[in-house]
């Protein structure tokens, strides 16, 4: 079984910040790596699947990379509505496995 | 508009049954594959269980193996999850989601999830 590690846990940053949140599999998921956004009381909203492609409607802002075992999402310049948790999930065995969540936070 | 919409929660005693529905609309549903996820209140994302488009695959979490069923009814666009044995640890957020369709190296994934339902409340509490 595959576990997704998320660090780190909470980032305090400020609005226009560039920030990097990462993710690390115990083993290789390729690059079949998604990362959702999480706001209090809403669903989750696909950000990028397959470590890199934006999915529909998503800003530019948000980029993603990696392969592997190592992924990082970097949000270029914070805006208010990006302060959210975000999980990362490997849909490339098996059980799929969410990472258990950065919170970012005003600063 | 790619429409899913939950329903079914409620409070249920532990060792009872539940089943949730989710009716999709605005794809053609029989081509997706769908799946459960679940959030315990104040906690991370948990995958349930996938099944595909004809409904001829499913997969489960260990957590809910042999206690839960996933099904579809293509006829009537609607995913459903029966829940048997719950336990007070199945107290959560169950959302429905539909499968982006996505393929890499001649391979296609039964993920990502590009569209998510509202969620409906399930409480195992005596």
């Amino acid at each position: 079984e595959i576990v997704m590690t998320q660090s780190p846990a909470t980032l305090s940053v400020s609005p226009g910040e560039r920030v990097t949140l990462s993710c690390r599999a115990s083993q290789s998921v390729n690059s079949n790596l998604a990362w959702y956004q999480q706001k209090p009381g809403q669903a989750p909203r696909l950000l990028i699947y397959g470590a890199s492609t934006r999915a529909t409607d998503i800003p530019a802002r948000f980029s993603g990379s990696g392969s592997g075992t190592e992924f990082t999402l970097t949000i270029s310049s914070l805006q208010s509505e990006d302060f959210a948790v975000y999980y990362c999930q490997q849909f490339n065995t098996w059980p799929y496995a969410f990472g258990q969540g950065t919170k970012l936070e005003i600063k | 508009e790619v429409q899913l919409v939950e329903s079914g929660g409620g409070l249920v005693q532990p060792g009872g049954s539940l089943r949730v529905s989710c009716a999709a609309s605005g794809f053609t549903f029989s081509s997706s594959g769908m799946s459960w996820a679940r959030q315990a209140p104040g906690k991370g994302l948990e995958w349930v269980s996938t099944i595909s488009g004809s409904g001829g695959s499913t997969h489960y979490a260990d957590s809910v193996k042999g206690r839960f069923t996933i099904s579809r009814d293509n006829s009537k666009n609607t995913l459903y999850l029966q829940m048997n044995s719950l336990r007070a640890e199945d107290t959560a957020v169950y959302y429905c989601a539909r499968n982006l369709g996505y393929c890499s190296g001649g391979i296609c994934y039964s993920g990502p999830w590009d569209y998510w339902g509202q969620g409906t409340l399930v409480t195992v509490s005596s």
